[in-house]
C-alpha cells in the first residue's frame, strides 16, 4: 500500500519569504500522480499543483513549484513570495494510475504566514 | 460555474442514530469520491462512485454506505452512529475517472456525534 509522509507538522514564515514544504512517499509503482492541496479555514481542499510521475520536468504554477525526485520518492512544494492568503493546511497526496482511484494523503503541514 | 455543493454544512447527531450526507458535483462531472477527515486519522478514502456504481471502497465498516444517482449527485449514509464517526466529510468530483482529470472538493459536512 502507498503511504505519504509529511515530516513538518507546522511551519511559520514572514510574508514575502520563500518556504519549502517536504513530502516523501512510498510506492512500488512507476506511473502515478502527486498533488499538493491547500485547506484554508473555509475547509475546502484546493488543488495547488499536480505532477505526473512520468514527466521529469518539475511542475510550476505561478508562485508555487515542486521539486520532484522520483528515485528518492520526494515531492516538496516551494512557495515563493509568500502571502498572508497562503496561510492554510497543506496536504501532499498520491494517486495511482492502477487499481483504486483514490487519493492517499499525508498528515498535513500547517503553514502560517506572518505579516 | 457552480462548485461541488455539500449539504448540510454542519450536523449534530446522537449515538445510535443514522445520518445521510449529500454531495452535488460540478455539472458534467460523473465521478464522485468521499473522504473522512479527523484529527487523529487524517484524510481517509471512503468510496468512489462513477455512473451510479461504486467502483472502490475504503477500509470502513459496513455502517458506511453510499449511492450515486443518475444526475451524478451522491449521498453517503452512516448508520448506528458512534462517537468516533465525528469528522469532516469531504466530497470530490471529477469529469471522469483517473487523476489526469483533476478532482474538485466541496467544503464538507462537519458531523458531530454526541
Amino acid at each position: 500500500a502507498q503511504t505519504v509522509t509529511q515530516s513538518q507538522p507546522e511551519m511559520s514564515v514572514q510574508e514575502a519569504e520563500t518556504v519549502t514544504l517536504s513530502c516523501t512517499y512510498d510506492t512500488s509503482e512507476s506511473n502515478y500522480y502527486l498533488f499538493w492541496y491547500k485547506q484554508p479555514p473555509s475547509r475546502q481542499m484546493i488543488l495547488v499543483i499536480r505532477q505526473e510521475a512520468y514527466k521529469q520536468q518539475n511542475a510550476t504554477e505561478n508562485r508555487f513549484s515542486v521539486n520532484f525526485q522520483k528515485a528518492a520518492k520526494s515531492f516538496s512544494l516551494k512557495i515563493s513570495d509568500s502571502q498572508l492568503g497562503d496561510t492554510a493546511m497543506y496536504f501532499c497526496a498520491f494517486m495511482s494510475l492502477q487499481g483504486a482511484q483514490k487519493l492517499v494523503f499525508g498528515q498535513g503541514t500547517r503553514l502560517t504566514i506572518n505579516p | 460555474k457552480a462548485g461541488v455543493t455539500q449539504t448540510p454544512r454542519y450536523l449534530i447527531k446522537t449515538r445510535g442514530q443514522q445520518v445521510t450526507l449529500s454531495c452535488s458535483p460540478i455539472s458534467g462531472h460523473r465521478s464522485v469520491s468521499w473522504y473522512q477527515q479527523t484529527p487523529g486519522q487524517g484524510l481517509q478514502f471512503l468510496f468512489e462512485y462513477f455512473s451510479e456504481t461504486q467502483r472502490n471502497k475504503g477500509n470502513f465498516p459496513g455502517r458506511f454506505s453510499g449511492r450515486q444517482f443518475s444526475n451524478s449527485r451522491s449521498e453517503m449514509n452512516v448508520s448506528t452512529l458512534e462517537l468516533g464517526d465525528s469528522a469532516l466529510y469531504l466530497c470530490a468530483s471529477s469529469p471522469n475517472r483517473g487523476p489526469n482529470y483533476g478532482y474538485t472538493f466541496g467544503s464538507g459536512t462537519r458531523l458531530t456525534v454526541v
